[in-house]
């Protein structure tokens, strides 16, 4: 049964503290995204990974830290740099044809709440 | 720059028709993609358009217009279930991501 899986639902932090989010995928997808969303506010790029140990920074990368040492697991750290880490945070997985995104498949989703 | 634009809510009655619009502005226009999402779920794919005209799927049919910068989203036979955030976006290659979204707009769909 594949698909993109993100643990834990949700995440309760205290402030200053740093927090890692699990993306795994079995899709044998390349690249790998992490997103953001807002109450009101679409999908933010953070992050994301065309290739395994490579990966690029997004529209709003600053407070957070990614790693991609596997091609299954694409982790997300929030960091107590972050000002504003509570956020419904997903993870997303697509094939690429050279330089063009495919389709992105959805993990579902962590919601991170900074106490 | 890239901007797109889709109105924030809309309703509509069950076994209706309804179009969401979705206007864009990007300089490497290379495709269009409709998401749905459930408050609190994940988005999941509903259609992709790259050359103009309707793509049909069922209840949901997806239109582009690139000379336009413009795209809707048809939903027909609506159902209670269709209450949901639709999620329009671009693949620009002029730009910095590989995806750009909109805000989404907020269907409700009323008995």
């Amino acid at each position: 049964d594949g698909g993109i899986t993100q643990s834990p639902k949700y995440l309760f932090r205290k402030e200053g503290q740093n927090v890692t989010l699990s993306c795994e995928q079995n899709l044998n997808h390349d690249a790998m995204y992490w997103y953001r969303q807002d109450p009101g506010q679409g999908l933010r790029l953070i992050y994301y990974s065309q290739i395994v140990n490579d990966f690029q920074k997004g529209d709003i990368a600053e407070g957070y830290s990614v790693s991609r040492e596997k091609k299954e697991s694409f982790p997300l750290t929030v960091t107590s740099a972050q000002k504003n880490p509570t956020a419904f945070y997903l993870c997303a997985s697509s094939t690429y044809e050279g330089v063009r995104t495919d389709t992105q498949y959805f993990g579902p989703g962590t919601r991170l709440t900074v106490l | 720059g890239q901007n797109i634009d889709q109105p924030t809510e809309m309703t509509a009655t069950e076994g209706a028709i309804v179009q969401i619009n979705c206007t864009y502005q990007t300089s490497g226009f290379n495709g269009l993609f409709w998401y749905q999402q459930h408050a609190g779920e994940a988005p999941t794919f509903l259609s992709y358009n790259v050359l103009d005209g309707l793509e049909e799927k069922g209840r949901f049919s997806s239109f582009l217009s690139r000379s336009k910068g413009y795209s809707y989203l048809l939903l027909k036979e609506l159902q209670m279930k269709d209450s949901a955030s639709y999620l329009c976006a671009v693949r620009d290659l002029a730009g910095n991501t590989p995806l750009v979204f909109g805000k989404g707009t907020r269907l409700s769909v009323i008995a």
